[in-house]
């Protein structure tokens, strides 16, 4: 297993405005993954996009995978105050690898 | 409810005293996970089990842990001569396979 690493560490926007975060691993991998976390609160898995798909959307995420760059990003549209958390990648070397998480992207959506 | 839960949410105790948390997951899950998490980390990795076998534990993991899933249900996770450091709050989840996990609320532990 391997630790994603998320880009920024933090970002400020205001509502109704798209987030896009980060994340970076460095060797091959089966699936990437990524969780939110509320302030005080346990983690909520988003979205998991495997080493074979380029994009994939669930409601207003979209979350891209580019295996050459060994980089995938998180696109939150229109966002919400709701929105505000800590958001963490994982990068899974096969799909019965162990979830590290990295530093993460802390969010704050501005009503 | 079926999700992960987590027992107990709160937990204050003076060092040198031994705690225990319990994890229930999501009753089809084969895997279950202990993390530690402090405040403006992401959450660390400590051991994690299939079924009923610990399959890994990490360094972090003092001689002073020990975690048990003794049927392959429920989990234990047991810190012993608690120190100040150990305060934080730790993270149960559980998966089917290696696949998405889900998180339990978690259990803030405050050493005093």
């Amino acid at each position: 297993s391997q630790q994603g690493e998320e880009d920024p560490q933090a970002l400020s926007i205001q509502e109704g405005e798209n987030a896009t975060m980060n994340c970076s691993y460095k060797t091959s991998i089966n699936n990437l993954q990524w969780y939110r976390q509320n302030s005080g609160r346990g983690l909520v898995h988003l979205i998991l996009i495997r080493s074979n798909e380029r994009e994939k959307h669930s409601g207003r995420l979209r979350v891209t995978l580019d295996t050459s760059k060994k980089s995938s990003s998180l696109l939150i549209t229109a966002s919400r105050a709701a929105d505000t958390a800590s958001y963490f990648c994982a990068a899974l070397k096969t799909s019965y690898d162990k979830v590290i998480f990295g530093p993460g992207t802390s969010l704050s959506v501005i009503p | 409810d079926t999700g992960v839960s987590q027992d107990p949410r709160h937990k204050i105790t003076k060092r040198g005293q031994n705690v225990t948390f319990r994890c229930d997951p999501i009753s089809e899950h084969n895997r279950l996970y202990w993390y530690r998490q402090t405040l403006g980390q992401g959450p660390e990795f400590l051991t994690y089990f299939q079924n009923e076998a610990q399959l890994e534990k990490s360094r972090l993991l003092s001689d002073r842990f020990s975690a048990e899933r003794p049927k392959g249900s429920f989990s234990t996770l047991e810190i012993q001569r608690t120190e100040q450091g150990d305060s934080a709050m730790y993270l149960c989840a559980s998966s089917l396979g290696g696949y998405a996990q889900y998180f339990g609320p978690g259990t803030r532990l405050t050493v005093l």
